[in-house]
């Protein structure tokens, strides 16, 4: 049974240039979480989809990151521009509802230069 | 403000004897913990949960217990093995399943064969 798959699984890129990930959830489920994990603050939420909405995207740090979720099977993060602050790994996650266990992918390292 | 403090960044255990893992928290309105972990290069991957309605709850070799009163919970791994060897997130909510998890830094499991 296939897993959140997340692309790519690292990322370097250079100031300014424009950044997106990209993330499958499990089939099925229909909440889909995107997270950032910094050394200094850990996990962190950054927006929530139900059945394809963003229900909250308080988490979002700035007017630069944008997501979006076209469909039930596919979901995008973008930066632009990006900066060097914004190096993390970037976690995509999937559950069957939003009151279930949340399913990560393996994550996308982004080192902006 | 952490929230959720896992103050202990790493913790080494022989193989076969007991591992703990403490996490404490500052918010009582959190009433719905759980427990993931994460190899390298991978995704958290759930593991156990506790609602705050109980104390304890066990699967297999893993047992979280919860003391509400303290702000504190634990996770005990019996026996440890060496594919424990891991990095092991606590996490809470407020409200059982609320899909808004605040998680621990985490501390790093080393199972010494």
């Amino acid at each position: 049974d296939a897993g959140v798959i997340q692309s790519p699984r690292h990322e370097v890129t250079e100031m300014g240039q424009e950044v997106t990930l990209r993330c499958k959830p499990i089939s099925g489920h229909n909440s889909l979480f995107w997270y950032r994990q910094t050394m200094m603050r850990g996990l962190e939420l950054l927006i929530y989809f139900n059945n394809n909405v963003p229900i909250d995207d308080s988490g979002m740090p700035e007017d630069r990151f944008s997501a979006k979720m076209p469909n039930a099977s596919f979901s995008t993060l973008k930066i632009q521009p990006s900066e060097p602050r914004d190096s993390a790994v970037y976690f995509c996650a999937s559950s069957p509802g939003w009151d279930q266990p949340q399913h990560f992918g393996d994550g996308t390292r982004l080192s902006i230069l | 403000d952490q929230q959720v403090k896992q103050n202990s960044p790493s913790l080494s255990v022989q193989e076969g004897r007991i591992s703990i893992l403490n996490c404490d928290y500052t918010n009582s309105m959190f009433d719905y913990f759980l427990w993931y972990k994460k190899y390298p290069a991978e995704g958290p991957t759930f593991l156990i949960s506790i609602s705050s309605i109980k104390d304890k709850n066990e699967d297999g070799r893993f047992t979280v217990f919860l003391n509400k009163s303290a702000k504190h919970l634990s996770l005990h791994i019996v026996p440890s093995q060496p594919g424990d060897s891991a990095v092991y997130f606590c996490a809470a909510s407020a409200g059982a399943g609320s899909y808004q998890l605040t998680f621990g830094k985490g501390t790093k499991l080393s199972v010494i064969p």
